[in-house]
């Protein structure tokens, strides 16, 4: 099974601070992941798909990058809806989540 | 509008056994792959469950391999999952989600219903 290994865990920022969450995955999954988020008591939201394609409609603030084992999504200035739990997925073999990222305020 | 309802979540004694439905609406169900997804409280999300648009490919998490079934209804726009032998550490909520059209093998999933609650517990 393929593992997916997120860090941090938890992200202490401020609004309007770049923030960069890493994936890594335990063996090549060329470009297939996605990023969701998550909030309290709601359904995950997909946000990137293919490692860099944003979902219609998430705004150009957010970014994924990366191919084979490393990956990161990247928000360019947190907006206060932004804080929330973001999880990877690999596709490329079944389907695995990381453990999760929660983005908090600092 | 896609829209996904799961239902039939209930407070189970552990051995028992659960049938969830998931009902789509929204776009031609018999032409997605769907899934199913669940998340303990307080933890992360786990993928359980697969099956193809028509039913003819079905995988399961290693972990619950031997207590799931699932299955759908395309004539009802419907996804079933049932688990069997449930277990304490089976409570969680339970997502039934639309996997996307990819240019690979596989998608990731594009529609997510809002969940259902499974307590096991005595």
């Amino acid at each position: 099974d393929i593992q997916m290994t997120q860090s941090p865990s938890t992200l202490s920022a401020s609004v309007g601070d770049r923030v960069t969450i890493t994936c890594r995955a335990s063996e090549s999954i060329r470009s297939w992941l996605a990023w969701y988020q998550q909030k309290p008591g709601k359904a995950p939201k997909p946000l990137v798909y293919k490692a860099s394609s944003l979902e219609s409609g998430v705004p150009s603030r957010f970014s994924g990058s990366g191919s084979g084992t490393e990956f990161n999504l990247t928000i360019s200035s947190l907006q206060p809806d932004d804080f929330a739990t973001y999880y990877c997925q690999q596709y490329d073999s079944y389907w695995t989540f990381g453990q999760g990222t929660k983005v908090e305020i600092k | 509008e896609v829209q996904l309802v799961e239902s039939g979540g209930d407070l189970v004694q552990p051995g028992g056994s659960l049938r969830l439905s998931c009902a789509a609406s929204g776009f031609d169900f018999g032409t997605f792959g769907m899934t199913w997804v669940r998340q303990a409280p307080g933890k992360g999300l786990e993928w359980i469950s697969y099956i193809s648009d028509i039913g003819n490919a079905v995988y399961h998490a290693v972990s619950l391999m031997g207590r799931l079934t699932v299955s759908r209804d395309n004539a009802k726009n419907s996804l079933y999952l049932q688990i069997d032998n449930l277990r304490h550490e089976d409570t969680a909520v339970y997502y039934c989600a639309r996997e996307a059209r990819s240019s690979g093998f596989q998608g990731h999933f594009d529609y997510w219903g809002q969940g259902i609650l499974v307590t096991v517990s005595s």
